[in-house]
């Protein structure tokens, strides 16, 4: 079964640091991955999206992520913290194998120290 | 383009009561689904509609159910409302099924439900 897992439920960073958000997932088949962000009292925004082809991935506002299938790992990385980055964020995987059913992990909120 | 609208935002209902919310689709979009969201158990996936047919639900009791309305219009019902129902509710849609390709979930700002 697929699944998605993100080390650390809270992540602080002082502003102007570099932003390292976890996320490994579990897919019997090449997965699709997206990494979404939820401000407060909002809905999911897609940042970013890997299907196939490059494995680095840019989206919105800077951030980025690396498909590394060897490690099943799409970190989520921005190398300049921004005090509008702070939110709650959200991998996700979906694949063929599960009707292409989304499953997100269960989110990492992010602190930015001024 | 308006993006994905769901009503009402907030809900108020007491236990054994039943609910229903409403998701109204970005115009084009044939693909609804629908999550819950809680602080401790993050987004899980309630059921996904395409062309007014279930094509997949999750693992929720039968006392949650949804339908798919001719112009894409959805809806999710909560039947005989129990405390931990107390959530976020949030509805996507996309053009088609699933994250291949171009397709992107486009998700509303949820509606919020208050059990108690």
């Amino acid at each position: 079964a697929q699944s998605v897992t993100q080390l650390g439920s809270h992540v602080s960073v002082s502003e102007g640091a570099l932003v390292l958000l976890r996320c490994n997932y579990s897919s019997s088949v090449p997965p699709y991955l997206f990494w979404y962000v939820q401000y407060p009292n909002q809905g999911l925004q897609l940042l970013l999206k890997y299907t196939t082809g490059a494995t680095l991935v840019k989206g919105i506002n800077g951030f980025e992520a690396e498909f590394k299938k060897s490690e099943t790992s799409f970190h989520l990385t921005k190398p300049s913290a921004h005090m509008s980055d702070a939110a709650e964020y959200f991998c996700a995987v979906s694949d063929y194998s599960t009707g292409n059913q989304f499953y997100f992990g269960t989110g990492t909120s992010l602190t930015v120290i001024p | 383009k308006a993006g994905v609208t769901q009503t009402p935002r907030y809900l108020i209902k007491t236990r054994g009561q039943q609910v229903t919310l409403s998701c109204s689709p970005i115009s084009g979009h044939r693909s609804v689904s629908w999550y819950q969201q809680t602080p401790g158990q993050g987004l899980q996936f309630l059921f996904e509609y395409f062309s007014e047919t279930q094509r997949n639900k999750g693992n929720f009791p039968g006392r949650f159910s949804g339908r798919q309305f001719s112009n894409s219009r959805s809806e999710m019902n909560v039947s005989t409302l129990e405390l931990g129902d107390s959530a976020l509710y949030l509805c996507a849609s996309s053009l088609v099924p699933g994250g291949q390709g171009k397709n992107i979930q486009y998700f509303g700002a949820g509606t919020r439900l208050s059990v108690l």
